[in-house]
């Protein structure tokens, strides 16, 4: 019940295309789904978080959609770039006295030019 | 600021030695984790501190013990290193709601 499960493990796409990464939970007590990105050699870093309250929500060319009675959430990159080649991990959480993040396994993004 | 700092980056151990990998931060966090990365295995969390004093299991903490020496320093210790905590050690820190975290640079720790 504490798993998320995100696929696909790995994704190509050339530039200016929309990949689409999607993860699963079970626990609905969770109520916070960050996504993090990660480049080689440097740690994960918080890129974009849903309540969910909310379906969707933008910064920049970053989007997540929640979808709360089928407990999914995906991560649109639109018009995406090399720049964003990186690994794309989602997570999750709940509230309480502490605030551990519970991670999918990683999706490894390659945008090619 | 230099954020959440780890010492060392590289660190090659035989098996059954011990070591203590250093975590500190200048964010004022409050809480404090360590998660080890293995491929194909994302992100797994071996210990945690929600506060100053306190310190708590995660997912994976048989082989580990954990130390917070104060409000800026987590330390991570292996007592007898084995070949299966070969993995790349990530030390974060957070203040809680709403959850957002802050992870250092890593170590790889290579264990023969």
């Amino acid at each position: 019940q504490q798993q998320v499960k995100q696929s696909p493990q790995s994704l190509i796409v050339q530039k200016g295309g929309i990949p689409i990464i999607n993860c699963a939970y079970e626990n609905t007590a969770f109520d916070y789904f960050p996504w993090y990105q990660q480049f080689p050699g440097k740690g994960p870093a918080l890129l974009i978080a849903i309540r969910p309250d909310v379906s969707e929500k933008k910064e920049g060319r970053f989007t997540i959609s929640f979808n709360k009675s089928a407990k999914q959430f995906s991560l649109h990159i639109m018009d995406s770039q090399p720049g964003d080649s990186a690994t794309y991990f989602c997570a999750a959480s709940m509230s309480g006295p502490t605030d551990k993040l519970i991670f999918g396994t990683g999706t490894r993004l390659q945008v090619f030019p | 600021n230099a954020g959440v700092t780890q010492t060392p980056k590289f660190q090659v151990l035989k098996t059954g030695q011990s070591m203590t990998l250093q975590c500190a931060q200048d964010m004022n966090h409050n809480s404090m984790y360590w998660y080890r990365q293995d491929p194909g295995m994302g992100l797994r969390l071996i210990y945690y501190s929600a506060s100053e004093g306190t310190t708590d299991k995660g997912e994976v903490p048989n082989g580990y013990n954990v130390s917070r020496l104060n409000k800026r320093e987590f330390s991570l210790r292996l007592e007898s290193a084995a070949p299966s905590q070969t993995s790349v050690y990530f030390c974060a820190g957070g203040h809680g709601f709403p959850y957002e975290q802050y992870f250092g640079p890593g170590t790889r720790l290579t264990v023969t």
